[in-house]
């Protein structure tokens, strides 16, 4: 069973479509996560919820807005793409939102813009 | 605000060598939390190793090891007998112990090849 699972692994779309990310995690942790992977590799926290709360909202687009219905779930929903929004976007989660606890992260999804 | 730097773009290993991965770190806070992920090909990001930092006692994971200097502020990562499938992207991170918001903060990485 996979821990974390993103769908879907790959998504190619032309700029200004709407898309969304689904995330889920089967690990019963309260916290969850999304990063973004740039060209360079760079992974930079976008958001973050604690069961279903939001606590982290860093300097993101209002284009890009999180769901989370419940603690397993984190999806993310991107309005009029950008040809800068190519990424790879993880999910991740983590049992507890402080600690010393690790993140365990989805296999990502790599988004490219045309 | 915290930073985590990554000094070596890229670094090169033989099978069976012994590599050291540097990373330094900048924080006002004395209790948190230093990690090693690993990024294959495949995109995964996988834990190697954690570190708290209130323990003296440097980590060991198998042929994985770390030197964690707190007064200087360095967490490097030695990986003993390398094997071809330690060729990956590594990433030093850093994790606050207090409050509710304290994220993961990743430095820029480190792609370490290993030939045979």
């Amino acid at each position: 069973d996979t821990a974390v699972s993103q769908t879907p692994k790959y998504l190619v779309t032309q700029m200004g479509n709407d898309k969304s990310i689904k995330c889920e995690q089967n690990l019963g942790h309260d916290t969850m996560y999304w990063y973004k992977q740039d060209s360079k590799k760079f992974l930079k926290i976008m958001f973050s919820y604690n069961n279903k709360e939001l606590i982290i909202n860093e300097t993101v687009p209002n284009r890009f807005s999180p769901k989370s219905p419940d603690k397993a779930h984190l999806n993310l929903h991107i309005n009029s793409l950008e040809l800068g929004d190519s990424a790879v976007y993880f999910c991740a989660s983590s049992q507890k939102a402080w600690g010393s606890y690790g993140y365990t992260f989805g296999s990502g999804t790599r988004l490219t813009v045309v | 605000a915290q930073t985590v730097t990554q000094s070596q773009p890229e670094m090169s290993v033989q099978e069976a060598e012994t590599v050291t991965l540097s990373c330094t770190y900048d924080t006002s806070e004395s209790d948190y939390y230093l990690f090693w992920y690993k990024q294959p090909p495949s995109r995964q990001m996988i834990l190697v190793i954690r570190q708290e930092a209130y323990k003296q006692q440097n980590a060991t994971e198998n042929r994985f090891s770390v030197n964690f200097q707190k007064a200087a502020k360095s967490f490097s990562l030695k990986i003993s007998d390398s094997q071809l499938g330690d060729a990956a992207m590594y990433f030093c991170a850093y994790r606050r112990r207090s409050g509710a918001t304290n994220k993961l903060i990743f430095g820029t990485g480190t792609l370490l090849a290993v030939q045979p």
